[in-house]
């Protein structure tokens, strides 16, 4: 069974600032990994997704993720923050099987940018 | 950019009232999905439907919860008779393939 916790249900950093949400998985299989973002009042849109091929892994708006199997995280990083990206963060896992195909999401982390 | 779109916005039913969540996928997809988020939790898995027929389902998705696609465009989430726990954001997804699934803005229903 594949399961992921997001380490802080809120964040907050200043505009211009690093950005790191964490995100560990538990699976039993290699997993596809996916990062979501939900703006206020809107639905789930997908940021990046790691699906076996290469570990450092780039999504929309400047924001990266890496796949770290000794670790077992999945952490999303920007180098800059703008006040754009205050919204809440899904960190997903799903099993790479086609009969397996729901998606599992953390928490969420809502991400709070300071001026 | 093709989205997936959910009607309605809000919703608000009584206790014990028959509810229908609708959803129009993007247009060449082939999977379905039903997700729903109680506030202040997680979003959580309902049901997956692909080649008109229900692929995988969690416990959630007991016999109060049915998914149809009546006419090839909408897929829908009926609700027999609601429960106050029902109360949640219903999030619709669809896909071409199970790797990248799209999600529509939600549905929030309050069950009073």
């Amino acid at each position: 069974a594949q399961s992921v916790t997001q380490l802080g249900s809120h964040v907050s950093v200043s505009e211009g600032a690093l950005v790191l949400l964490r995100c560990n998985y538990s699976s039993s299989v290699p997993p596809y990994l996916f990062w979501y973002v939900q703006y206020p009042n809107q639905g789930l849109q997908l940021l990046l997704k790691y699906t076996s091929a290469a570990t450092l892994v780039k999504g929309i708006n400047d924001f990266e993720a890496e796949f770290k199997k000794s670790e077992t995280s999945f952490h999303l990083t920007k180098p800059s923050a703008h006040m754009s990206d205050a919204a809440e963060y899904f960190c997903a896992v799903r099993a790479p099987q086609y009969s397996d195909d729901k998606i599992i999401f953390g928490k969420g982390t809502r991400l709070h940018i300071l001026p | 950019e093709p989205e997936v779109t959910q009607t309605p916005s809000h919703q608000v039913t009584q206790m014990g009232q028959e509810v229908i969540l609708r959803c129009v996928p993007i247009s060449n997809h082939l999977y379905f999905y039903w997700y729903r988020q109680i506030l202040g939790q997680k979003v959580e898995f309902l049901v997956s439907f692909y080649n008109n027929e229900i692929s995988e389902k969690s416990e959630i998705f007991d016999d109060q919860f049915s998914v149809e696609r009546p006419d090839g465009s909408n897929f829908t989430l009926k609700i027999r008779s609601t429960k106050l726990e029902d109360s949640a954001m219903y999030f619709c997804a669809s896909s071409y393939d199970p790797y990248e699934q799209y999600f529509g803005p939600g549905t929030r229903l309050t069950v009073t």
